[in-house]
């Protein structure tokens, strides 16, 4: 498996402009994990997917933000309009939550840079 | 709710010396333990898991003992490389929240050759 992948790898934007980033979860993995990342505020859960269903957006800073997850092999998180303070890396993470183990499987990050 | 406490860093080391970061827990359920490690410019990838009490973990000559009564997870190394400079995340998830994982704040270790 190519593992979870993550696209774009890099992004930047003018502020006000919608940016969207896709996740791809690993084969068979049920539950799925968007973070964000920064200096300032360390790796923040800012949704999470099981069996594709929202489980719990608690994270999810503002209405600015939204994150779906159609099917069980895509997902996407939602920008708009963004904000210079948006600029992060986020990081989309996979798992099974069948059997012992439930690990998470992390892509290797969106750099978002809003300008 | 569940939560993850480590020790704030940075922690730097010279080449050779052991390594302890500190790791606590708070759950409802009985959660599985993990330590993540992240390289510069790269995803946090999975070092060590524990599944249940007293289990003890290890890879890379990295240890943790999944301490139910003290609900620790500390990690160990006993002879720190440079390569080993990174930020560790501790980690749980727990089976009566969903399964979510839940992370701390993360630790940078720095080693000095």
């Amino acid at each position: 498996d190519a593992g979870v992948i993550q696209s774009p790898r890099h992004e930047v934007t003018e502020m006000g402009q919608e940016v969207t980033l896709r996740c791809k979860p690993i084969s068979g993995h049920n539950s799925l994990f968007w973070y964000r990342q920064t200096m300032m505020r360390g790796l923040e859960l800012l949704i999470y997917f099981n069996n594709n269903v929202p489980i719990d957006d608690s994270g999810m800073p503002e209405d600015r933000f939204s994150a779906k997850m159609p099917n069980a092999s895509f997902s996407t998180l939602k920008i708009q309009p963004s904000e210079p303070r948006d600029s992060a890396v986020y990081f989309c993470a996979s798992s099974s939550t069948r059997g012992w183990n439930t690990e998470a499987f992390f892509g290797q990050g969106t750099r978002l840079t809003v300008v | 709710g569940d939560s993850v406490t480590q020790m704030e860093g940075p922690v730097t080391l010279s080449e050779e010396a052991f390594l302890t970061i500190n790791c606590t827990y708070t759950a409802t359920g009985y959660p599985s333990l993990f330590w993540y490690v992240q390289y510069p410019g790269e995803g946090l990838q999975l070092l060590l898991k524990a599944t249940k009490a007293d289990d003890k973990g290890s890879n890379k000559g990295f240890e943790a003992t999944y301490r139910k009564e003290t609900t620790s997870f500390h990690l160990e190394k006993g002879s720190v490389q440079v390569s080993d400079s990174a930020v560790y995340f501790c980690a749980l998830s727990d089976p009566t929240r969903d399964d979510k994982i839940i992370f701390g704040k993360g630790t940078r270790l720095h080693i000095l050759p």
